[in-house]
């Protein structure tokens, strides 16, 4: 079965320093993978996503995330965290069923920042 | 802009009731998406749908059936609403196969 496992519920980073949140899924074939941000009392929004080609893939404010297959891993980053990214984040990955396809989220992992 | 618009913000029922929540969508999207988002478990996928009259379970079905009579609406109905349905209620569209998802503000759902 498809799953999305983030390891991490919550991560604390100063102001500056960088980040690295992790995400790793089962899926069977090539899988979709995204991020997703929740910040707070917004929707949800993508930041970036990965269906093939380069494994490093750029996404919206600064963020990256690097896909490892054979580590089943797409680990999100930013070089610079600012007081504004604090906020919940989701990994997702796009799996095919029967009928069509669904997205499957992570548990998510909320960021604090720290002055 | 992309707009998906969910009718309630914040909704209390009481236990037993019959619950409609309603989402549409002004993309054309033909695929619209029930989640639910709990602490801890992040969104778990109710139903989804990809056409008008057609309806797919998602990974907790349970409690819940869907209506989707016109390509912009979804609606998400609690036959009879217990108190472990309280949570938060996205509606998300996206346009073709594993696209991006837009994401409704969402309803946050008590049942007393």
């Amino acid at each position: 079965a498809q799953s999305v496992t983030q390891p991490d519920i919550h991560i604390t980073v100063s102001e500056g320093a960088s980040l690295e949140l992790r995400c790793n899924y089962s899926y069977g074939a090539t899988p979709y993978l995204f991020w997703y941000v929740q910040s707070p009392g917004q929707g949800l929004q993508l930041l970036l996503k990965y269906f093939s080609g380069d494994t490093l893939v750029q996404g919206i404010k600064g963020f990256e995330a690097e896909f490892k297959r054979s580590q089943s891993s797409f680990n999100l980053r930013k070089p610079s965290v600012h007081w504004s990214d604090a906020a919940e984040y989701f990994c997702a990955v796009g799996a095919v069923v029967p009928g069509g396809f669904k997205t499957i989220f992570g548990a998510g992992t909320r960021l604090f920042v720290k002055a | 802009d992309v707009k998906v618009t969910q009718s309630s913000r914040y909704l209390v029922k009481r236990t037993g009731e019959k619950v409609f929540l309603e989402c549409v969508q002004d993309m054309d999207h033909e695929n619209m998406f029930w989640y639910r988002q709990d602490p801890g478990l992040g969104l778990r996928l109710i139903y989804f749908s990809y056409d008008v009259k057609m309806k797919e379970k998602g990974d907790i079905p349970e409690g819940y059936s869907v209506s989707r009579e016109k390509k912009e609406r979804f609606s998400l109905i609690l036959e009879s609403a217990s108190t472990n349905q309280t949570s938060m209620y996205l509606c998300a569209s996206s346009l073709g196969f594993n696209e991006k998802l837009f994401f409704g503000s969402g309803t946050q759902l008590s049942v007393l």
